[in-house]
């Protein structure tokens, strides 16, 4: 069963472009979450989306946004990008969305690695 | 503000010892605590869940240990590989924050060296 699937791996970009991360969950898996990684903040949650509706939104501004298709892949959108958005995007899926989070185990994609110069 | 805090940043131990890595958190509602294992450049793979009720998990050679009333975790590493090396991310599960579900520590850095 192949894994969680993002791309592209590396992206650069420049201050004030757009940028569209994509993720393909594991088959069957219908949850799918954003995360972003820095080595000052460490993971911090962007959103998570099931069944093409956006469940739970963490503490980004408004130019950072998400949706979900039909068949459970996903994309991110960065808008007006600013040098403090480089980081690591990791996706992660899993097989439903569990608001209480008791067992529902997570997997994560290898992430993209942007780059904002 | 609900917070994961883990312990040491970084630790450096030679092959074949054993290792403890310390987590503590300030997370209500507490719904469970998960440690992940990040390889350099890949995402962080699952490790351990342990809800409330239960106080010790191991998988393989990593045991994790949970105590729910002073909210400290500890993952311990019995004879240590090469390929141990990597972060390990402390996780608490809460929910209806906006946090997210999933409340994540910084991590701590394990060099294993031979």
């Amino acid at each position: 069963k192949a894994g969680v699937t993002q791309t592209p791996r590396y992206l650069i970009k420049t201050r004030g472009q757009q940028v569209t991360l994509s993720c393909s969950p594991i088959s069957g898996h219908r949850s799918v979450s954003w995360y972003q990684q820095t080595p000052g903040q460490g993971l911090q949650f962007l959103f998570e989306y099931f069944s093409e509706t956006q469940r739970n939104k963490g503490n980004f501004p408004g130019r950072f946004s998400g949706r979900q298709f039909s068949n459970s892949r996903s994309e991110m959108n960065v808008s007006t990008l600013e040098l403090g958005d480089s980081a690591l995007y990791l996706c992660a899926s899993s097989l439903v969305w569990d608001p209480k989070q008791a067992k529902n185990i997570q997997y994560f994609g290898a992430g993209t690695r942007l780059s904002v110069l | 503000k609900n917070q994961v805090e883990q312990s040491p940043q970084s630790l450096i131990i030679l092959e074949g010892k054993n290792c403890t890595l310390q987590c503590n958190y300030t997370v209500s509602p507490f719904s469970n605590l998960r440690w992940y294992k990040q390889d350099t450049g890949r995402g962080p793979v699952s490790l351990t869940i342990m809800t409330f009720s239960e106080n010790t998990k191991s998988n393989g050679r990593y045991t994790a240990t949970l105590d729910a009333d002073t909210k400290q975790s500890s993952l311990h590493i019995t004879a240590s590989q090469l390929s141990d090396s990597a972060s390990y991310i402390c996780v608490v599960g809460s929910y209806g924050g906006s946090q997210g579900n999933l409340i994540f520590g910084k991590g701590t850095k394990l060099s294993v060296k031979p």
